[in-house]
């Protein structure tokens, strides 16, 4: 059982640079989700989708691109990498946005922008 | 104003004791959902922990157990018997029914078990 797919774990970018990470979920779930996560720090809100082709800011959207066009795939684009952009990015998850629903999380990209 | 507080940003406890880890949490909605997270070194987030706001009993999963006190709007995690693998960043987070970005997560803490 798959879950949530990350692709790639780790990247090392030069500035200026532009790359897509990739994000799949096989559980049919209709929110989809993109967190970062400095170092030491807790998660904030990048993009996130309630379903294919709708897609919202989150907190932190500057720098970043998501599009939605099926259920199972939500990618991140990054065009322009700064050095801020350094982080862990998480994708995530959920059946519907019910309070009961917790997020189901894929295992972290490590991206490095050098 | 911060919808999930957590305000020990380090925690120490000794193998097999219990430790409790705090938060507090602000809405004004009726229905909400509570959740922990567990982040070990590895990076992942594990879920360990769901506390719905009309449960009146406290949840318990195994070693975790939540301490779910609503009119004073907390959610403390409580993990008895700690052994070297709780070694973690423990993160709360809350759902809210309303609206579509209705997430919110905590700063974390980060929990070392000593031998």
């Amino acid at each position: 059982n798959a879950g949530v797919t990350q692709t790639p774990k780790f990247r090392i970018l030069k500035i200026g640079q532009s790359m897509t990470l990739q994000c799949t979920q096989d559980m049919n779930h209709n929110y989809m989700y993109w967190y970062r996560q400095d170092p030491g720090m807790g998660l904030k809100l990048i993009y996130y989708s309630v379903g294919a082709g709708i897609t919202d800011k989150g907190e932190v959207p500057n720098g970043y691109n998501v599009s939605r066009s099926t259920t199972e795939d939500f990618p991140l684009r990054l065009e322009l990498a700064a050095p801020s952009q350094t982080s862990v990015y998480f994708c995530a998850s959920s059946p519907d946005g019910s309070g009961v629903e917790k997020l189901f999380f894929g295992s972290g990209t490590q991206l490095s922008v050098l | 104003a911060q919808k999930i507080t957590q305000t020990q940003p380090g925690m120490f406890v000794q193998e097999k004791e219990a430790v409790t880890l705090d938060c507090t949490y602000d809405t004004s909605d009726q229905s909400y959902g509570l959740f922990w997270y567990k982040q070990p070194s590895s990076g992942e987030m594990i879920f360990l922990i769901y506390q719905g706001s009309y449960d009146e009993q406290n949840a318990t999963e195994g070693r975790y157990s939540l301490n779910f006190q609503k009119a004073r709007k907390s959610a403390n995690l409580v993990i008895s018997a700690s052994q070297l693998g709780d070694s973690a960043m423990y993160f709360c987070a809350m759902r809210e029914e309303t609206g579509a970005n209705n997430l919110f997560f905590g700063t974390g803490t980060r929990l070392t078990v000593i031998p």
